[in-house]
This record gives structure tokens, sequence and C-alpha cells, in this order.
């Protein structure tokens, strides 16, 4: 079975510097990897994804992100973060018919 | 750019009442999804449809929830008789190929419909 764990429920960081939310999965299969972002209020909006194409993964808004096989790792960064990257992140593996959503990490962004 | 629509945004509800929620997906897509997000929690997977049937659901997917998709725009998803636990976030997702292996596509989300169940 596939699932997903975000290591971090909560990050904060300044306006400016770098952000990184962490997700490990587990996979019976060569898995599919998405990260979402859920503003407030707001529907869920696929950042990017890894589908065993390239490893380094080029996503909206300064995202990417990093397929590590030995790692069992899916992380998100960014260099710089903005204000308006405040939200919540939903690392996502694809199942056998649907998709697993991890707990997600609410990420705020201070000035 | 196309979207998938929700409606309503917000619903109150008695329990045992029935509810429907609306979701129009965007019109070329094949596959349609319903997840849910209790408050504070993971979001869960319901159901998954495609040919006019179900073709995966959870286990939180019984007896009192249904899926259809009456006139070829809209998917509905039925709650039969409501319960104080149903209370969530439901979102709706459509995609042009499966959301699951081996095709993985990209799974487009409405913005959600609120319910909650007094």
């Amino acid at each position: 079975a596939q699932s997903v764990t975000q290591l971090d429920s909560h990050v904060s960081v300044s306006e400016g510097t770098p952000v990184l939310l962490r997700c490990n999965y587990s996979s019976s299969y060569s898995p599919s990897l998405f990260w979402y972002v859920q503003h407030p209020n707001k529907g869920l909006q696929l950042l990017l994804k890894y589908t065993s194409a390239a490893t380094l993964v080029k996503g909206i808004n300064g995202f990417e992100a990093e397929f590590k096989k030995s790692e069992t790792s899916f992380h998100l960064t960014k260099p710089s973060a903005h204000m308006s990257d405040a939200a919540e992140y939903f690392c996502v593996v694809s199942g056998v018919r649907d998709m697993r959503f991890g707990a997600g990490t609410r990420l705020t962004v201070k000035p | 750019e196309p979207e998938v629509t929700q409606t309503p945004s917000h619903q109150v509800t008695q329990m045992g009442q029935e509810v429907i929620l609306r979701c129009v997906p965007i019109s070329n897509h094949l596959y349609f999804y319903w997840y849910r997000q209790i408050l504070g929690q993971k979001v869960e997977f319901l159901v998954s449809f495609y040919n006019n049937e179900i073709s995966e659901k959870s286990e939180i997917f019984d007896d009192q929830f249904s899926v259809e998709r009456p006139d070829g725009s809209n998917f509905t998803l039925k709650i039969r008789s409501t319960k104080l636990e149903d209370s969530a976030m439901y979102f709706c997702a459509s995609s042009p190929i499966g959301g699951g292996l081996p095709n993985t596509g990209e799974l487009f989300f409405g913005e959600g419909s609120r319910l909650t169940v007094l």
C-alpha cells in the first residue's frame, strides 16, 4: 500500500529565508508523488509532480522537490519564502486507484 | 482556465437529514473523485467514478453515501442520513486520466463544500 508521512505539522520561516517541507513516502510500486497547496478557504492546487522522469522537479511559484529513492523522500523546497506562500501543503502519493494524502504541513511566513 | 466548481460552499444541516453536494468537473475530464477533510485531519479518499460507475471506494464510503452523474456535467455526492461525524470539508476532483496507478494524472480539485451537521 502507498502512504506518505509529512514530518512537520507546522513550519515557520521569515520572509526571504529558505523553505523546507519534508515528506517521506512508502510505496510498493515506483511511485508518483505530488505536492498540493491549500490557501485559506481555497481548493487544492497542484504545485508539482514527480512521475519517474527527472528526480528534481520544478513547480509553480519557485517551488521544487527532489525525489530520493534511497531515502524514500520527496521534500519540497523554495530558496526564498514570500508572504503569499503561507498555506497548508500536502504531500500526495498515487495509490492503485486513488491518491493518498499526507497529514499536511502548515507554513507560516513571518515578515 | 477551466476549473472544478462545487456548490454549496457551506451547508448546515440537522442530523438525520439528506444532503446533496454538487460538483461540475472540467468538461473533458473522464475521472471523478470525492475526498473529505475532517477539521484538523487528513484529506481522505472517498470514491472514484469512471464511465458512469464507481471504480473504487474507501471504507468510509458506506451505504449512507452515493454518487451520481445525472446529466453529463454534474457529479453529485449524496449523504442519505447525516451524522455528526460527517461534518467535514468535501472536495470534488476530476482528471483527464486516472489518478491512480498506472496512469497517474493530476487531479484538479474544487474549492470544497463545508458540511456542518448539528
